[in-house]
């Protein structure tokens, strides 16, 4: 069956460090992978996503991620987070045939001042 | 455009009694979504909409009811509330079904509590 995997419900970094936020995916096709951001009190939004073609795609905010076919893996990062980084990340999978998205656990991102 | 407008914010319901938790979005999107967020589950499809009339289940349906008589509205109902329907509630809407080309709009959620 499809599924995301989110390893880590919870991270805490200092602000100006490196992020990395883990995703892993069981799917037997090529995937359509994302990363969600979700704000307090918001809701989702969409970070940047990979279809094909260079493994490492950008995103806004700063934020990129890095496709690995080998380790079945999508990780989110980022050289430098701020304060205003602080919020909820969810990887997804998009199940192509019925056109809808599988969502991770979710990883609540604290930024230490 | 306002987007997708989800209401109420909030909301405590009792056990059995009922409510619609309204979405509308002024994007003339035709494909429509309702997710529940429950902590450390991620979130999971309860119905969906391709266009006005059509509606469909997704992962956990139960329990609740849709409707989509108008492009613009796509109301979630609830008609015996129960504690396992406590969660948080995203609607979500798309111009295409191609989701990998046409990103989904969410609203700001819906907090329901049932005691």
């Amino acid at each position: 069956a499809q599924s995301v995997t989110q390893p880590d419900i919870h991270i805490t970094v200092s602000e100006g460090a490196s992020l990395e936020l883990r995703c892993n995916y069981s799917y037997g096709a090529t995937p359509y992978l994302f990363w969600y951001v979700q704000s307090p009190g918001q809701g989702l939004q969409l970070l940047l996503k990979y279809f094909s073609g260079d493994t490492l795609v950008q995103g806004i905010k700063g934020f990129e991620a890095e496709f690995k076919r080998s380790q079945s893996s999508f990780n989110l990062r980022k050289p430098s987070v701020h304060w205003s980084d602080a919020a909820e990340y969810f990887c997804a999978v998009l199940i192509q045939g019925a056109q809808k998205l599988v969502f991770g656990q979710g990883t609540r991102l604290t930024i230490n001042p | 455009n306002a987007g997708v407008t989800q209401t109420p914010k909030f909301r405590i319901l009792k056990i059995g009694q009922s409510m619609t938790l309204q979405c509308t979005q002024d994007m003339n999107h035709n494909y429509m979504y309702w997710y529940r967020q429950d902590p450390g589950m991620g979130l999971k499809l309860i119905y969906y909409s391709v266009g006005a009339g059509i509606t469909d289940k997704g992962e956990v349906p139960n329990g609740y009811n849709v409707s989509r008589s108008t492009t613009e509205d796509f109301p979630l109902r609830l008609e015996l509330a129960a504690p396992s329907q406590t969660s948080v509630y995203f609607c979500a809407s798309t111009t295409s079904d191609r989701l990998y080309n046409s990103p989904l709009h969410f609203g700001n959620g819906t907090r329901l509590t049932v005691t």
